[in-house]
């Protein structure tokens, strides 16, 4: 049982340059969400999902895009990146369609905007 | 706003020691709280999930303990190890349902 995975796990951009952080996940988890991780601030959400075809803004949206067509996959589009994306950024995802359960996540992707 | 916040920052403590971390939150109106670990370039694992109605939670050597109204959850670890040193953060689920609101952790060293 592989959990959550996510790809790739280390990445270094250019500002301006598009890219799409994968997430999957095989325990047919309804809710899953993206959280970034900066020094000093904690983690905050980015996006999340209740089911495939449903997404929704979190605390920090801006400058990302997300989208779900399959249970399994809730890939992070960032569209012009910018330095300030500079972070760890964390794929969960926990039964039902809320965070009600414990949440399950990635090792995280380290991305540095250059 | 709510905002979770997490004392000390950071602990040193000798082998074999029980401790207590802190996490608090300004907003009492929760569905839950969670407590997870982190190493050091890993992902969060969920450690302690406390629903709102519930005061405690116990796994092995960990209890978690809820108290709404006062805004204040405690994570206590019996018998500290080597293998304890992390960080610990703590999470509160608002009524919602949608957003997990972290604390910025507290990072523990336990020394053999």
């Amino acid at each position: 049982n592989a959990g959550v995975t996510q790809t790739p796990k280390f990445q270094v951009l250019k500002t301006g340059q598009s890219m799409t952080l994968q997430c999957a996940q095989d325990m047919n988890h309804e809710y899953m969400s993206w959280y970034r991780q900066d020094p000093g601030m904690g983690l905050r959400l980015i996006h999340y999902s209740v089911g495939a075809g449903i997404t929704d803004q979190g605390e920090v949206p801006n400058g990302y895009n997300v989208s779900r067509s399959t249970t399994e996959d809730f890939p992070l589009r960032l569209l012009s990146a910018a330095p300030s994306q500079t972070s760890v950024y964390f794929c969960a995802s926990s039964g039902g369609q809320s965070p009600y359960q414990p949440q399950h996540f990635g090792d995280g992707t380290r991305l540095s905007i250059l | 706003k709510q905002e979770v916040t997490q004392i000390p920052a950071a602990l040193s403590v000798p082998e074999g020691e029980n401790l207590v971390l802190n996490c608090s939150f300004t907003d009492s109106a929760i569905y839950n709280l969670q407590w997870f670990r982190q190493d050091p370039g890993k992902g969060l694992t969920s450690l302690l999930l406390i629903q709102s109605s519930q005061r405690e939670q116990t796994s092995g050597r960990l209890n978690a303990s809820l108290d709404k109204s006062s805004g204040r959850s405690t994570l206590y670890i019996a018998a500290s190890q080597p293998g304890d040193s992390a960080t610990y953060l703590c999470a509160v689920l608002n009524q919602a349902g949608t957003a997990l609101i972290f604390g910025k952790g507290t990072t523990l060293s336990v020394s053999s």
